[in-house]
């Protein structure tokens, strides 16, 4: 069974850094697509960023230059470095598996800028 | 970017009733969208991908249609348990969009 847990979220200053983490059981994230996901607090769904297996990376406008997917093998884990963070960053952020569309997806962990 | 756009942003709806989604993609996607169900506090759930292709588990009083730039997800009797929020995805280009949504409502 595919599982996806993210972790890392929490209260950030403007300007800080986050590092957000997904730990998957049931597959491989080093063999699979793998997408960020965020929703601000009662808004719609925004695409951040994906890894392919074979390692290249894309990213939203919004994030780009700012944020770096990558991923662990040894610990089966995706990550999201977030640096450079703004209020409107603010938003729950979900992992999920696939490059298209996206049929697994963790339940989300938080992230709130503000001073 | 290839912008999608949902109408209507918000839908009032009655047990039973067929309900119909469009979805707008700004330019030719194919048939590369999905549609998801999302209920308060809870990750997105897949219905359909590929346009029209039900996701395993997925009751089939949920379909999806079109192609090109025109796009509908119905439910043909909808049962208490469909009140959500439903998006659709384009996934033709690397960088996926999401529409602005539509909330079900009684």
């Amino acid at each position: 069974e595919v599982q996806l847990v993210e972790s890392g979220g929490g209260l950030i200053q403007p300007g800080g850094s986050l590092r957000l983490s997904c730990a998957a059981s049931g597959f491989t994230v080093s063999d699979n697509y793998m997408t960020w996901v965020r929703q601000p607090p009662g808004k719609g769904l925004e695409w951040v960023s994906v890894i392919y297996s074979g390692g290249n990376t894309y990213y939203a406008d919004s994030v780009k230059g700012r944020f770096t997917i990558s991923r662990d093998n040894s610990k089966n884990t995706l990550y999201l470095q977030m640096n450079s963070l703004r209020a409107e960053d603010t938003a729950v952020y979900y992992c999920a598996k696939g490059v298209g569309f996206l049929g697994d997806w963790g339940q989300g962990t938080l992230v709130t800028v503000s001073s | 970017d290839i912008q999608m756009t949902q109408s209507p942003s918000t839908l009032s709806a009655s047990i039973g009733d067929r309900v119909t989604i469009t979805c707008r993609a700004s330019q030719s996607i194919s048939s590369w969208l999905a549609w998801y169900q999302q209920k308060p506090g809870k990750a997105p759930k897949l219905l359909i991908y590929k346009a029209s292709s039900l996701e395993s588990g997925v009751p089939s009083r949920f379909s999806g249609s079109g192609s090109g730039t025109e796009f509908t997800l119905t439910i043909s009797s909808l049962q208490p348990d469909d009140f959500a929020t439903y998006y659709c995805q384009q996934y033709d280009i690397y960088s996926r969009t999401f529409g602005q949504g539509t909330k079900v409502e009684i």
